[in-house]
């Protein structure tokens, strides 16, 4: 999950296995989440976004899960490939109110071949 | 190939040098942002530009200065910089600052670090 420490959390997932990876947000308010991917030496790559009218959508190998009652957002990855490791973070946002990006932390993904 | 291109992509300066950072993007989009990502931190906004016009500066020092001469281009003026200010600076673009225009799509950064 999303780290409130100097650490960042790490996942260890089998190639082939799904991951799943979670992010607690912190305003109730917020209406809008992004999933990024940052690879090593690259910028943060857009997979998948959800509007707050939404608890589930599904993209190509992915999943993302919203649960706004306990302010709980999770990203499924299904059959990991070697090519997912990378550091994932959710971003929220308040869209009706106009308020930039809220970056977490971010989880590592490392895909064990 | 990201659609947003920033150059350099590496930068090493001494604390009294003046150098730029530039930000292109190709994907017609009308807002720009800067961010700082340090180690171990979430992505910190910067700067924010809609149209060309600056809306939102995040408590910045005065030792970055911004520039945007079109919806295309974002500049990041440094000069007297600090050790602590050593990071990687990350450029991003969306449809327009206006809700319901995200998301973001990011450059691949300037790692930056400070003599």
């Amino acid at each position: 999950g999303e780290s409130v420490g100097l650490h960042l959390p790490t996942l260890s997932v089998q190639e082939g296995d799904n991951s799943i990876i979670n992010c607690a947000y912190s305003n109730s308010a917020s209406d809008y989440f992004i999933w990024y991917k940052q690879e090593s030496g690259k910028g943060p790559q857009f997979i998948i976004d959800i509007r707050s009218n939404m608890d589930k959508r599904q993209g190509q190998r992915v999943t993302v899960l919203l649960n706004k009652t306990v302010k709980h957002l999770s990203l499924q990855i299904a059959a990991t490939q070697p090519g997912d490791s990378a550091v994932y973070f959710c971003a929220e946002s308040y869209l009706s109110g106009n308020t930039p990006l809220v970056f977490g932390k971010g989880t590592r993904l490392s895909v064990i071949a | 190939e990201t659609g947003v291109t920033q150059t350099p992509r590496h930068l090493v300066m001494g604390m009294t040098n003046k150098k730029s950072l530039k930000c292109e993007q190709h994907l017609g989009h009308n807002a720009m942002y800067w961010y700082k990502q340090s180690a171990k931190k979430p992505l910190e906004l910067m700067f924010v530009y809609n149209f060309k016009e600056q809306t939102e500066n995040n408590s910045v020092p005065s030792r970055f200065s911004p520039e945007c001469p079109n919806s295309s281009h974002l500049f990041l003026h440094l000069h007297t910089l600090q050790p602590e200010d050593s990071a990687l600076y990350l450029c991003a673009s969306s449809h327009s600052r206006d809700r319901g225009d995200q998301p973001q799509h990011f450059g691949d950064g300037t790692r930056l670090s400070i003599l």
